[in-house]
């Protein structure tokens, strides 16, 4: 069964500097998709950054890059410079190969993330 | 990126009601649509995938009597929560996907409405 795992329910961080947050998954498909989503209190799902299973290079998006170790079945997201308005929770998400019929996404439980001034 | 809206994004009811829930494509045509519940605090959980035309495909433990889901085109699912009690208050979030070949990586949430059942 596929499954994501975030094992950190809260981080903080101090404004300006670089925070990791981690995100494993399990999947027996060789196509599969991984996606990282910021949710802030207004609720909101704000997509950052996605990774294909087939991807050679890390993705990276702005501020954003994801850490993509497929070995080791993890897929972190790197925050550099962190801002005041990266508060929020941040989800790690999969999306479902073709057992799945490329349809769902399934979700970790989340990390809350602070950044103090 | 594609706009999704959800209409409303609060609602309140007594024990008892039904309510309906509009997720629209604003900018896109949605081929499939999903709709999950977060309860607080915690993550979103998938209820049902809807594909335009067809019947809702529900996960396991999803009552479908119970959450009636809609995608009569293109651009609109509605998700009806009948009978509603306090229990099903929670935060309803839909996403749409385009048919594209590239559309199973993208995947546009809604700002997602809040359901209270007094």
């Amino acid at each position: 069964a596929q499954k994501i795992t975030q094992t950190q329910p809260g981080m903080f961080v101090q404004e300006k500097e670089a925070v990791t947050l981690d995100c494993t998954y399990d999947t027996s498909d060789p196509s599969y998709g991984l996606f990282w989503y910021k949710q802030p209190s207004s609720g909101e799902m704000i997509f950052l950054i996605y990774q294909g299973s087939y991807d050679q290079q890390n993705a990276t998006e702005g501020r954003y890059s994801l850490n993509f170790q497929k070995a080791r079945k993890s897929a972190n997201l790197v925050i550099s410079a962190s801002q005041l308005g990266d508060s929020a929770m941040y989800f790690c998400a999969m999306r479902e190969g073709p057992s799945g019929g490329y349809n769902k996404l399934i979700f970790g439980a989340g990390t809350r993330l602070a950044v103090h001034p | 990126g594609a706009v999704v809206s959800q209409h409303p994004s609060r609602v309140i009811c007594k024990s008892g009601t039904s309510v309906k829930i509009e997720c629209r494509s604003l900018d896109f045509q949605a081929t499939t649509m999903f709709w999950y519940r977060q309860f607080p605090k915690q993550s979103l959980m998938l209820m049902a995938t809807s594909n335009e035309g067809s019947k809702a495909t529900y996960e396991q433990g999803v009552e479908k009597d119970k959450f009636l889901i809609n995608h009569a085109s293109l651009t609109l699912s509605t998700l009806t929560v009948t009978s509603a009690h306090p229990e099903d208050s929670s935060f309803y979030i839909c996403s749409a996907r385009g048919g594209g070949p590239g559309s199973y990586n993208e995947q546009f949430f809604g700002p997602g409405t809040r359901l209270t059942v007094l």
